[in-house]
């Protein structure tokens, strides 16, 4: 199984809402990845989970909290969203860490949560 | 702020024609190459890993190589087939400041016309 998935596919939330998007692997992976892609633009890092601690924060915003309850589990928290939040987030996973990737290693993506913040 | 350039931005080709396009990249911190292809709606799927200058891969009748000195990449398709539209993504892995992360371009949309 190299499947990524994640829920849901389509969230639409108002800015005072709390929502959380889920993202599961099985492929026995220890590094998990979230990231934000804007339209025309390309998919960038927010998180990297390294064997369920949070190893790398790309300087986002509080409201976004990651969180990863166990090695196939990775939720995002978002809290107080803006407008210019409103995108595609995608979820990865590859063997390795961001830490000390092997250099053949590969990232596996889900399709993405389409969020947007009213 | 690392610059990861792919181009053309989108083209259209018609099925049967062979064609391909370029991601430049810093050559500089150098770890790996990745290339993805990403249909709408689904899911990026890795298409090649490449690592070492000169590196040529191929997959069924898409193939890429690897130039880290001048830091380019070229994908190429042959014969294309309308099932090829899609977005292709290379995305550069460098090392630096303790963590490896991966840069992506912005894709080359390719729409291939029956």
């Amino acid at each position: 199984d190299t499947e990524v998935t994640q829920t849901p596919k389509h969230l639409v939330m108002g800015m005072t809402n709390k929502k959380s998007l889920k993202c599961e692997q099985h492929m026995g992976h220890r590094a998990m990845y979230w990231y934000k892609q804007k339209a025309k633009k390309p998919p960038e890092l927010m998180f990297v989970y390294s064997y369920e601690k949070l190893s790398i924060n790309e300087s986002v915003p509080s409201r976004f909290s990651p969180e990863c309850p166990n090695s196939s589990l990775l939720n995002l928290h978002l809290h107080a969203l803006q407008p210019e939040d409103s995108a595609l987030y995608l979820c990865a996973s590859s063997t390795t860490s961001g830490r000390s990737p092997s250099r053949t290693d590969t990232q596996y993506f889900g399709p993405g949560t389409r969020l947007t913040v009213l | 702020i690392l610059n990861v350039e792919q181009s053309p931005q989108s083209l259209h080709v018609q099925e049967g024609d062979s064609t391909n396009f370029t991601c430049s990249f810093p050559s500089s911190n150098f770890y790996a190459l990745h290339w993805y292809r990403w249909e709408t709606a689904k899911s990026p799927e890795a298409l090649f890993v490449m690592t070492l200058n000169g590196d040529e891969k191929k997959k069924g009748r898409i193939s890429a190589t690897l130039n880290t000195k001048e830091g380019y990449s070229y994908l190429y398709i042959k014969g294309s087939q309308p099932e090829d539209s899609a977005t292709y993504l290379c995305a550069f892995l460098y090392s630096g400041a303790g963590s490896y992360q991966l840069t992506f371009g912005k894709g080359t949309k390719l729409s291939v016309i029956p």
